[in-house]
């Protein structure tokens, strides 16, 4: 039962242009959701998160929204950079348990 | 330190042989997770910890696998008798409150387990 789910696995996106990143989410109790970045042979780094009681959280070229009656959330980077060429995973949580979806690969073409 | 530590960065094991893994958290986080990615899939949970207290044990594999965190050691991760399934990246994170929103997991860079 995949509970959090990355339907692209990858995405290619021109440099300076808008980068958006979805994920799908299945457990209504979810009330924190985060996305990580991960480089090869690297452990994932936290990106940014949001809680379930707002639908926008921003940082810097990093934004994500939340759609809760879609059980959709996105992660959103402008203008995308060479450098943030990695997978993206987003994750979520309730009671404790961090759940991840599959990962979606990006690559910013210079 | 600063960062997470896990040693070795990569094992390789016969199957059937044991194999442990090793994770140094944070100085001052008291949580401590593991999760097993199997080829570049998605992370599976296995145990948390608060501090030498296991917190959530529900995705561990009762039989083969176990884990500890002790005081004034690093945590450790062991699989006895190992299976070629068992082959993945297995990832520790730690984090000062647990699940809580401004208290994200910062992971360490995993250990690579082959087992042939």
């Amino acid at each position: 039962d995949q509970q959090v789910k990355q339907n692209s696995p990858s995405l290619s996106v021109q440099e300076g242009r808008i980068s958006i990143l979805n994920c799908d989410y299945t457990n209504s109790m979810f009330d924190y959701f985060l996305w990580y970045k991960k480089y090869p042979a690297e452990g994932p780094t936290f990106l940014i998160s949001i809680s379930s009681i707002k639908d926008k959280n921003e940082d810097g070229r990093f934004t994500v929204f939340l759609n809760k009656s879609a059980k959709h959330l996105s992660l959103h980077i402008v203008p995308s950079q060479p450098g943030d060429s990695a997978v993206y995973f987003c994750a979520a949580s309730n009671t404790g348990k961090l759940i991840f979806g599959q990962g979606t690969t990006l690559q910013v073409k210079p | 330190g600063e960062e997470v530590a896990q040693t070795p960065k990569h094992l390789v094991r016969g199957e059937g042989q044991k194999a442990k893994l090793y994770c140094a958290p944070i100085k001052g986080h008291s949580y401590v997770f593991w999760y097993q990615q199997v080829l570049k899939n998605e992370f599976k949970f296995l145990i948390s910890f608060q501090n030498e207290n296991v917190f959530d044990e529900t995705g561990m594999p009762k039989e083969r696998f176990s884990a500890k965190c002790l005081p004034n050691s690093p945590c450790s991760l062991e699989i006895q008798a190992t299976k070629l399934e068992d082959s993945a990246v297995y990832f520790c994170a730690s984090s000062p409150k647990g699940y809580a929103l401004n208290s994200p997991l910062h992971f360490g860079n995993g250990t690579r387990l082959t087992v042939t």
